[in-house]
């Protein structure tokens, strides 16, 4: 089955830039996500990517894909400490619709 | 446009009372509903995939018989939680697709706690 793998947590400090990667397994991806959960709240769609894209610029977010090695990242530039959260990427395909996640990173920004 | 609402966002219960939760796609049809659990410290997990006026399909290892899922129109979709042990605390969310959009539209989730 598919599978969607990212580092656990990311410590960086405010004004960095943050960079938070994620793997996946299923070669039909089509649609790549990224959400922020805070805490004791739901999901916050932050961006996605097709598969046919390399990077997409959303404000301070910039997703890259790397289609061939299946990676994907999400940079969060000028990071604040409103920032902190736990960030999912997921993947679906067109055919399922459900999304499969990965296991989150928490991000944590130092003042 | 395309909001969801989840309802209850938290719930606490006795262990063998049985517990419904409700999703609603308020401004949207939602030809397909979907339901996730995530344990503390843990991602999202699919549970079931719910299509209007037909039964659900659960993934490997969800019970159907516990987990009853209730799409009975095309803006509401139940998840009752029978005989609910302490096990089965979690976080549930569910998304709801309207069959045209890149992203599926999540709810706020509920923090179901059995005591």
């Amino acid at each position: 089955g598919e599978d969607v793998e990212q580092s656990l947590f990311l410590s960086v400090r405010e004004g960095d830039s943050s960079v938070i990667n994620c793997t996946y397994t299923d070669s039909s991806s089509t649609y790549l996500y990224w959400y922020k959960q805070e805490p004791g709240a739901g999901l916050q769609l932050l961006t996605y990517i097709f598969s046919n894209m390399d990077m997409k610029q959303d404000q301070r977010l910039t997703v890259l894909l790397n289609k061939k090695d299946k990676h994907l990242s999400l940079r969060i530039a000028d990071t604040q400490t409103g920032d902190s959260a736990i960030y999912f990427c997921a993947e679906s395909d067109t055919g399922r619709r459900a999304l499969t996640f990965g296991s989150g990173t928490r991000l944590q920004v130092q003042p | 446009g395309a909001v969801v609402s989840q309802h209850p966002s938290r719930v606490i219960c006795k262990s063998g009372t049985s517990v419904k939760i409700e999703c609603r796609s308020l401004d949207f049809q939602a030809t397909t509903m979907f339901w996730y659990r995530q344990f503390p410290k843990q991602s999202l997990m699919l549970m079931a995939t719910s299509n209007e006026g037909s039964k659900a399909t659960y993934e490997q290892g969800v019970e159907k018989d516990k987990f009853l899922i209730n799409h009975a129109s095309l803006t509401l979709s139940t998840l009752t939680v029978t005989s609910a042990h302490p096990e089965d605390s979690s976080f549930y969310i569910c998304s709801a697709d309207r069959g045209r959009d890149t992203e599926a539209f999540f709810g706020q989730g509920t923090r179901l706690t059995v005591v």
